[in-house]
């Protein structure tokens, strides 16, 4: 069964609107989690990691106050795109840390797109 | 900043023909993994690699490691169209960051 749970899987909204998605962490207690954004036919990028009780820590080039990133407990992360614009629209997708000898267990991703 | 090129970007085969795809780093990998998306899912993790020279297999699928640890192919035997997806290289660096490549989108005609 799924060890990742990710909702909305898909959501269109107008621009200048706030749109949040969920990642559960449905098996264990996560610490940390990932999230990734991905456009038509390129790879993941990392945007950033979010770490449980602290502050993300976001990668070079990700705004920080667009992307508003919550991890305020061990089995959920939230991303908040925050007025997104049609530049925004992606697949976002988040991922769950298992520890240094399991793998990262990924969602099945959010389809954003802002008209 | 770390560089993944896959190759090739795009590959089109009839089912029961066997292939081959590349991955190649710019600096060493601390730990490669291979990743196979399917549409509007999230990457399912194939294998895990850390020693230079390795071999791994899994089914028909078969993964190399450069013994220079720099680059790798993943091949595979009598391709079926289940095997159609998106094949992503990884680096799993420090504090467990995973660095993409930008994939090979594998289709495998019935």
């Amino acid at each position: 069964g799924a060890v990742v749970s990710q909702h909305p899987s898909w959501v269109i909204c107008k621009s200048g609107t706030s749109v949040k998605i969920e990642c559960r962490s449905l098996d264990f207690q996560a610490t940390t989690m990932f999230w990734y954004r991905q456009f038509p036919k390129q790879s993941l990028m990392l945007m950033a990691t979010s770490n449980e009780g602290s502050k993300a820590t976001y990668e070079q080039g990700v705004e920080k106050d667009k992307f508003l990133i919550n991890h305020a407990s061990l089995t959920l992360s939230t991303l908040t795109v925050t007025s997104a614009h049609p530049e925004d629209s992606s697949f976002y997708i988040c991922s769950v840390e298992g520890g240094s000898n399991q793998p990262q267990h990924f969602g099945d991703g959010t389809r954003l797109s802002i008209l | 900043t770390q560089l993944l090129e896959q190759s090739p970007q795009f590959l089109s085969i009839q089912e029961g023909e066997n292939l081959t795809v590349y991955c190649n780093s710019s600096s060493v990998f601390s730990s490669l993994q291979w990743y196979r998306q399917e549409p509007g899912e999230g990457p399912v993790l194939l294998v895990t690699v850390v020693t230079g020279g390795e071999v791994k297999k899994l089914k028909r699928l078969t993964f190399q490691f450069g013994d220079a640890r720099k680059d790798s192919s993943l091949h595979i035997t009598a391709a079926q169209p289940g095997d159609t997806g998106l094949y992503l290289c990884a680096d799993r660096g420090s504090n467990y960051k995973l660095t993409f490549g930008k994939g090979t989108l594998l289709t495998v005609n019935p």
